[in-house]
């Protein structure tokens, strides 16, 4: 089983609403990461996981706020988003090795976000 | 800080052809160095990973190329199909995460 699996698909959020996406693998990866990306532009990171630590934060707004409850769920909490803020969201893990992630990163189908 | 860079930024071709992506890359010291594919909406599907110690992986049609000296990769492949119509993506690993070219889209006509 090579799947990351995201829910929701899409999601309209008000600006003023607090809703989440959600990110499961059951590879026995211990590092997982959240990227956001625009249309017609690369995947830009925004959060690492390492063995459900934070390792890496790009300097992400607080409105975003990422959970990783155990090894196999990673979460993305969303407040007070912007209608800038919309994009497709990408989930992805990779195996680690003593902290340094140098496996292949697999990628989740993304949540569409629309924030109105 | 890492830069990659993929040439061409599109490319658009006969059914049938062989074809080649280019991407770079300024920093050498890298852990791996993996090509994706991404259709409109879609997340990323793994196509390739070389290894830094390797110099090229194959897959079906697929042959990834891999010359750190030179910062350099290249996807080759062969007997292109109108269902390999999509955005190709390659992204460098260093420290901890991956730095992604912009990609080059891909559109094989019948």
């Amino acid at each position: 089983d090579t799947e990351v699996t995201q829910t929701p698909k899409h999601l309209v959020m008000g600006m003023t609403n607090k809703k989440s996406l959600k990110c499961e693998q059951h590879m026995g990866h211990r590092a997982m990461y959240w990227y956001k990306q625009k249309a017609k532009k690369p995947p830009e990171l925004m959060f690492v996981y390492s063995y459900e630590k934070l390792s890496i934060n790009e300097s992400v707004p607080s409105r975003f706020s990422p959970e990783c409850p155990n090894s196999s769920l990673l979460n993305l909490h969303l407040h007070a988003l912007q209608p800038e803020d919309s994009a497709l969201y990408l989930c992805a893990s990779s195996q680690g090795k003593g902290g340094v992630n140098t496996g292949e990163l697999f990628f989740g189908e993304g949540s569409r976000l629309t924030v109105l | 800080k890492q830069e990659v860079t993929q040439i061409p930024a599109a490319l658009s071709v006969p059914e049938g052809e062989n074809l080649v992506l280019n991407c770079s890359f300024t920093d050498s010291a890298i852990y791996n160095l993996q090509w994706f594919r991404q259709d409109p909406g879609k997340g990323l599907t793994s196509l390739l990973l070389i290894q830094s110690s390797q110099r090229e992986q194959t897959s079906g049609r697929l042959n990834a190329s891999l010359d750190k000296s030179s910062g350099r990769s290249t996807l080759y492949i062969a007997a292109s199909q109108p269902g390999d119509s999509a955005t190709y993506l390659c992204a460098v690993r260093g420290a901890g995460k991956s730095t992604f070219g912009d990609g080059t889209t891909l559109t094989v006509k019948p």
